[in-house]
């Protein structure tokens, strides 16, 4: 049973600086990955998706890295601001009956200190 | 731009009472999902739908039924709402097809509380 992990669970920065999260799954026949945002009280918004065929996707300050063979990605937030806490989540679409399954990870709480 | 519009974000229910959340998508999407979310216990899947009338289980059925009887809008029941089910629930909607490359789009949230 796949099963996706997301530490640190919270994080707090100063802004400015690069951060990174990680996002681990255990079993690596994945279709794709995506990694989506949710502010406090609110739903999930997408950011990256990546394709189980690729390696990374960037969008503006966001760069997501995919490694299968090892169950990894990581999503890189250059310059953080203010305005980038949320809590971020990764979640793996896999294979088997049910192939439009997602499986989240419980996701990363950061908070960008002003 | 996609929309997955949930019609109640707030619910007070009693125990007992039968519960319906609605949620309805524009983008004439195929896959449609309820997921509750539970701090500490992140996403969960409750049913999905990837066609009218078609349905099936998640990974947390139990106490849940749901209905798709049009293409645009999905259905969430709790036929006798329990304290337990006190969670934040999220639908959400996907295209069917080249599955690696559909993103999947997500409502703003039903916060139900069962007393």
């Amino acid at each position: 049973k796949q099963e996706v992990t997301q530490i640190p669970a919270a994080l707090s920065v100063p802004e400015g600086e690069n951060l990174v999260l990680n996002c681990s799954f255990t079993d690596s026949a994945i279709y794709n990955l995506q990694w989506f945002r949710q502010d406090p009280g609110k739903g999930l918004t997408s950011l990256l998706l990546i394709q189980s065929s690729q390696r990374e996707q960037t969008s503006g300050r966001l760069n997501a890295s995919l490694d299968k063979s090892s169950g990894r990605s990581t999503l890189y937030i250059a310059a953080s601001q203010p305005g980038d806490s949320a809590t971020y989540l990764c979640a793996v679409r896999g294979y088997g009956g049910a192939t439009n399954k997602l499986i989240f990870g419980t996701g990363t709480l950061l908070a960008v200190q002003p | 731009d996609v929309k997955v519009t949930q019609s109640s974000r707030y619910l007070v229910k009693r125990t007992g009472e039968k519960v319906f959340l609605e949620c309805v998508q524009d983008m004439d999407h195929e896959n449609m999902f309820w997921y509750r979310q539970d701090p500490g216990l992140g996403l969960r899947l409750i049913y999905f739908s990837y066609d009218v009338k078609m349905k099936e289980k998640g990974d947390i059925p139990e106490g849940y039924s749901v209905s798709r009887e049009k293409k645009e809008r999905f259905s969430l029941i709790l036929e006798s709402a329990s304290t337990n089910q006190t969670s934040m629930y999220l639908c959400a909607s996907s295209l069917t097809g080249q599955i690696s490359g559909n993103t999947i789009y997500f409502g703003e949230g039903s916060w139900l509380t069962v007393v």
